[in-house]
């Protein structure tokens, strides 16, 4: 009940082309959801958030989509650039605890 | 700049050899903690802190151990115990369980078995 599930674990998009990454979860007590990105040899950078009382949040080309009741959420990058291949990380995390639950991660490549 | 520093960026542990990992944070964070990156694989909580002297085990504690003396520090010792040690290791911290902490990482240390 504590899994976050990612998919594809892979994903080749052409430059301009949009990139979706989906995510889906079991406990309704999650309630904050990141988006992390991970270039090779770094640490992850939160990239964006969403609380479940909103079905959508948009920053620049990235919009992550919520849906509460089907328990999925999901990023989507809009005019994918090469500069945005990296590994993306969903997760979620319980306020008032200290556990984050990740995905397994999506490699993105995008093609010049 | 604030920001969480670890050190170092590599390093080659021996057969029966314990290690030590550094993270230090100057962001006042209360929260620090270590996750364990293996290739294909999500990030795996080895050992969190809210405060100081004060820690918990994680999904995966076997094999390492950690302290906390100190509010910006939080060094993780891979122990002889770690079989299999080979993973990049993450520090992370935030200000803690409130409605809108955020969780920031350090940039790592690739930990290979000689």
């Amino acid at each position: 009940q504590q899994q976050v599930k990612q998919s594809p674990q892979s994903l080749i998009v052409q430059k301009g082309g949009i990139s979706i990454i989906n995510c889906a979860y079991e406990n309704t007590a999650f309630d904050y959801f990141p988006w992390y990105q991970q270039f090779p040899g770094k640490g992850p950078a939160l990239l964006i958030a969403i609380r479940p009382d909103v079905s959508e949040k948009k920053e620049g080309r990235f919009t992550i989509s919520f849906n509460k009741s089907a328990k999925q959420f999901s990023l989507h990058i809009m005019d994918s650039q090469p500069g945005d291949s990296a590994t993306y990380f969903c997760a979620a995390y319980f306020s008032g605890t200290y556990k984050y639950i990740f995905g397994t991660g999506t490699r993105l490549k995008v093609l010049a | 700049d604030g920001g969480i520093t670890q050190s170092p960026k590599y390093l080659f542990r021996k057969e029966g050899q314990n290690v030590t990992l550094s993270c230090e944070q100057n962001l006042n964070h209360d929260a620090m903690y270590w996750y364990r990156q293996d290739p294909g694989q999500g990030l795996r909580l080895i050992y969190y802190s809210q405060i100081v002297n004060d820690f918990q085990k994680g999904d995966i504690a076997e094999g390492y151990s950690v302290s906390r003396e100190k509010k910006e520090s939080f060094p993780l010792t891979v122990t002889s115990a770690q079989k299999n040690p080979t993973a990049f290791y993450l520090c992370a911290s935030s200000t803690g369980p409130a409605t809108n902490e955020k969780l920031l990482f350090g940039s790592g240390t690739q930990l290979s078995v000689l």
